[in-house]
């Protein structure tokens, strides 16, 4: 298993450009997150799906959009890019209630980290 | 609101001596659980022990262990015979699962170098 899959692994935006991390998971896990990552700052939670077809929102969702139309890809999308959204960012994910495995702990991918000019 | 504090913005340590990293949460609700998680200058996010809340036995993982303190709130990491290796930041984070949502709160990470 590849695990979780990130791309890509480093981006520069500029200021109001749009574009999408993207984050794969190949072990069928129902759950799967993004987080960012600031200097100094645990890891923060911008959004959030339980399923395919299902997302919610985390502590800091403004300005970011998913979506989850398979179990695997859970792609986040910045619509219009800004200096405060320079981060790094994670996706990470865990399996439901009948995945036989700790459902409470988190798989994270290796991190894109964007820069917004 | 579930805080989490981790008050060792930077720990060092010598090859093959033991350091403990602390952490303490806050919390109301009594069923939860606690992870160590290690960030390699890699990036990558890698867990390095749970502890759930309902069990009073500490945690083991190896050379990790954890000093989970549930009246006081507080769970520790202790790494015995440091590796170079083991150098990286460490976050602990704090778990709940409740009424359909759930929350992962980290701390702000401490840094570990390791000499040689």
């Amino acid at each position: 298993n590849a695990g979780v899959t990130q791309t890509p692994k480093f981006q520069v935006l500029k200021t109001g450009q749009s574009m999408t991390l993207q984050c794969a998971q190949d072990m069928n896990h129902e759950y799967m997150s993004w987080y960012r990552q600031d200097p100094g700052m645990g890891l923060r939670l911008i959004h959030y799906s339980v399923g395919a077809g299902i997302t919610d929102q985390g502590e800091v969702p403004n300005g970011y959009n998913v979506s989850r139309s398979t179990t695997e890809d859970f792609p986040l999308r910045l619509l219009s890019a800004a200096p405060s959204q320079t981060s790094v960012y994670f996706c990470a994910s865990r399996p439901g209630l009948a995945g036989g495995l700790p459902r409470e702990t988190q798989y994270f991918g290796p991190g894109t980290r964007l820069l917004v000019l | 609101a579930q805080t989490v504090t981790q008050s060792q913005p930077e720990m060092s340590v010598q090859e093959a001596e033991t350091v403990t990293l602390s952490c303490t949460y806050d919390t109301s609700e009594s069923d939860y659980y606690l992870f160590w998680y290690k960030q390699p200058p890699s990036r990558q996010m890698i867990l390095v022990i749970r502890q759930e809340a309902y069990k009073q036995q500490n945690a083991t993982e190896n050379r990790f262990s954890v000093n989970f303190q549930k009246a006081a709130k507080s769970f520790s990491l202790k790494i015995s015979d440091s590796q170079l290796g083991d150098a990286a930041m460490y976050f602990c984070a704090y778990y709940l699962s409740q009424g359909g949502s759930e929350k992962l709160v980290f701390g702000k990470g401490t840094k570990l170098t390791v000499n040689p």
